[in-house]
């Protein structure tokens, strides 16, 4: 069955960097984007960023675009969310969820169990 | 500030059919990007509960349907039981934005 494992959360000062891993199994990991989404605490949903099954494409939400790195370790079956410069804004549980369909009209077929950032001094 | 809005909350008693409206714009669901819907219970993750604006991936009750018109898309239940009690999310993409976007959320109550 597919899973999908999201490690790496944890107490982070601002303006510090911290580096999530999502481990993927039960499916062929090289043949699907990926996707990060975030939820404030008390708060609704955001997408924050999707990489191509290869790690060709990248996109990011407005709100992490020069801060947040996405990338992938296909021969790993990892997913990982660098995030640098991090803020308070940032607080969050952090999701890894699978992509389907083709770009521009993907859906999140299945997702993690989350891992909470939580920025603060 | 989500660029696909919600109502807060809807309420029914069991038995009931509910909806939920996400209402968008020209640069997402009125530019034909499908609608998908999520549902999310306290402290778990969502869940995928609706896909390409109608259709139910395996194992969603068929009390559970999508629609999408112009620049709008509703999540309709019917016969509401009370393991519906959940938020509910929609979600396309924007090209405005050029990113997936989420609706503000929805949460159901069942009276």
């Amino acid at each position: 069955q597919v899973q999908l494992v999201e490690s790496g959360g944890g107490v982070v000062q601002p303006g510090r960097s911290l580096r999530l891993s999502c481990a993927a199994s039960g499916f062929t990991f090289s043949s699907y984007a990926m996707q990060w989404v975030r939820q404030a605490p008390g708060k609704g949903l955001e997408w924050v960023a999707v990489i191509s099954y290869d790690g060709g494409k990248k996109y990011y939400a407005d709100s992490v675009k020069g801060r947040f790195t996405i990338s992938r370790d296909n021969s790993k079956n990892t997913l990982y969310l660098e995030m640098n410069s991090l803020r308070s804004e940032d607080t969050a549980v952090y999701y890894c969820a699978r992509g389907r369909g083709r770009d521009g009209y993907q859906y999140f077929d299945y997702w993690g169990q989350g891992t909470l950032v939580t920025v603060s001094s | 500030q989500s660029v696909l809005t919600q109502p807060p909350s809807v309420s029914g008693a069991p038995g009931q059919r509910v909806t939920i409206s996400c209402t968008g714009s020209s640069s997402n669901i009125g530019a034909g990007y499908d609608v998908h819907w999520y549902s999310q219970l306290p402290g778990t993750a969502p869940k995928l509960l609706i896909y390409e604006n109608s259709h139910r991936p395996s194992g969603v009750p068929d009390r559970f349907s999508g629609s999408e018109s112009g620049t709008s898309a509703s999540l309709a239940i019917t016969g509401l039981q009370a393991e519906d009690e959940a938020d509910y999310y929609c979600q396309s993409y924007d090209s405005s934005l050029s990113g997936y976007v989420f609706g503000t959320g929805t949460k159901v109550t069942v009276l």
